[in-house]
């Protein structure tokens, strides 16, 4: 597809099990960013990937978020022990690089649910 | 350490009329904003972008203004129309070193026909 892919759309878990969520960025941007979105906020930066630079890691909530990005493509957002404040919107978005403006594109995001 | 602020939640407008949606923010070293639309269940789109060494870009109905002295930029919609209700999220990027970009808490649009 032409857009930023997120996979699954919606999550339901139970408390104090890992989770996996899944990004598929446009085809050749070598930027890639999490977000999360709780009911009635805004959106929280987590982690950025640009190229083989070293990922900026400085907005992950605890030890229990990890994310990677393999061959510079696909990434994974993986929660352990989820918990019930996890719940929220995961976005993932996708930009060509760091030129000017660097808009970023959005996929739909993944709705986690933590019961 | 919220560097990024939208300080209205809301704001409602009649139709036909001026949208003016605000954004503040701390961090000096931003070298480009942006304006994000968002519709319920969707991802975030981009609208307008601004450098930080411009003082207004105009795109169709939506012009945003900065004040870099105020360390203020505003989304300006004209003539608003009900297809722009949505929640405006306001972003900058932390230097040209880095594509980071930092959002606000957005402002939810209501334009009412």
């Amino acid at each position: 597809g032409a857009g930023v892919s997120q996979s699954p759309s919606n999550k339901v878990t139970e408390k104090g099990k890992d989770v996996e969520l899944r990004c598929d960025p446009i085809s050749g941007h070598t930027a890639l960013y999490w977000y999360r979105q709780s009911l009635g906020q805004g959106l929280e930066f987590l982690i950025y990937f640009q190229g083989n630079s070293a990922p900026d890691k400085s907005g992950l909530p605890s030890d229990r978020f990890s994310a990677e990005r393999t061959g510079g493509s696909v990434s994974t957002l993986t929660i352990q022990r989820t918990q019930q404040e996890d719940s929220a919107v995961y976005l993932c978005a996708s930009s060509p690089g760091t030129g000017p403006p660097n808009e970023a594109f959005f996929g739909q995001g993944t709705r986690l649910t933590v019961v | 350490d919220q560097q990024v602020k939208q300080n209205s939640p809301s704001l409602s407008v009649q139709e036909g009329r001026i949208s003016i949606l605000n954004c503040d923010y701390t961090n000096s070293m931003f070298d480009y904003f942006l304006w994000y639309k968002k519709y319920p269940a969707e991802g975030p789109t981009f609208l307008i972008s601004i450098s930080s060494i411009k003082d207004k870009n105009e795109d169709g109905r939506f012009t945003v203004f900065l004040n870099k002295s105020a360390k203020h930029l505003s989304l300006h919609i004209v003539p608003s129309q009900p297809g722009d209700s949505a929640v405006y999220f306001c972003a900058a990027r932390g230097s040209s070193n880095t594509g980071k970009l930092i959002f606000g808490q957005g402002t939810t649009l209501q334009v009412k026909p």
